[in-house]
């Protein structure tokens, strides 16, 4: 499987303001997605990242809030903006094998809003 | 209706036993079916994965899939302390859904 890195590994920020969260994977993928998971739920998918294209956001997620680059087969970025406490969750960066199979998930960026 | 749902637990078993965890899912198209685990503090980790009715066992972990039930079930046998985390069950159809997850506690 794939290896996923994910910086920062967390942060606290401040109501307002906007964090970059950066994916990078050891291998070309084809599918790379976004998830968030909040204390104590399950996965929600924020989007998939299309390289050289738009991302295609999940119903609730809109792009002004989530701006998502994928520049190329390996890296993605989300950015989090004017954030407020309720977005304070992990943010989770995942792809899947060639035949879009199995799915694997990068190690999460805990993100805390003040 | 949810397209995949989880026994939220907690459940609870002794050390040594075998654990049982259900998932069922709305969509008869679904094609793959997963099983993750997911420590506290921790990513998802790919267990088990099962994509024809019948078992699979891998090392202690037994998936088991009836599509016509619409059922996913992971055994694990001789359960650990270690195996104590939440289990996350994951269809594919045409995108990934996932479940609320069963948290699990081996208790020694």
């Amino acid at each position: 499987s794939a290896v996923i890195s994910q910086k920062p590994s967390r942060d606290i920020c401040q109501r307002g303001t906007s964090l970059t969260i950066q994916c990078q994977v050891d291998s070309q993928v084809t599918m790379m997605f976004w998830y968030r998971q909040q204390p104590g739920q399950s996965l929600t998918l924020i989007a998939t990242a299309n390289q050289g294209s738009e991302a295609t956001y999940e119903s609730g997620f809109v792009i002004d809030k989530f701006p998502i680059s994928r520049p190329n087969l390996t890296f993605s970025t989300l950015t989090v903006s004017n954030m407020s406490p309720e977005d304070s969750s992990i943010y989770l960066c995942s792809v899947t094998d060639t035949n879009f199979y199995e799915q694997y998930f990068g190690p999460g960026t805990r993100l805390t809003v003040t | 209706q949810k397209e995949v749902e989880q026994n939220s637990g907690p459940l609870s078993v002794p050390e040594g036993a075998i654990a049982s965890l259900n998932c069922t899912y709305s969509d008869r198209g679904s094609q793959s079916f997963f099983w993750y685990r997911q420590y506290s503090g921790k990513s998802p980790e790919l267990i088990m994965f099962i994509y024809s009715n019948g078992d699979k066992e891998d090392g202690r972990f037994t998936a088991q899939l009836n599509k016509a039930s619409q059922y996913v079930s992971l055994l694990i046998r001789d359960s650990q302390p270690s195996d104590s985390a939440t289990y996350l069950c994951a269809v594919r159809g045409n995108q990934f859904y996932f479940g609320t997850g069963t948290s699990l506690t081996v208790i020694p």
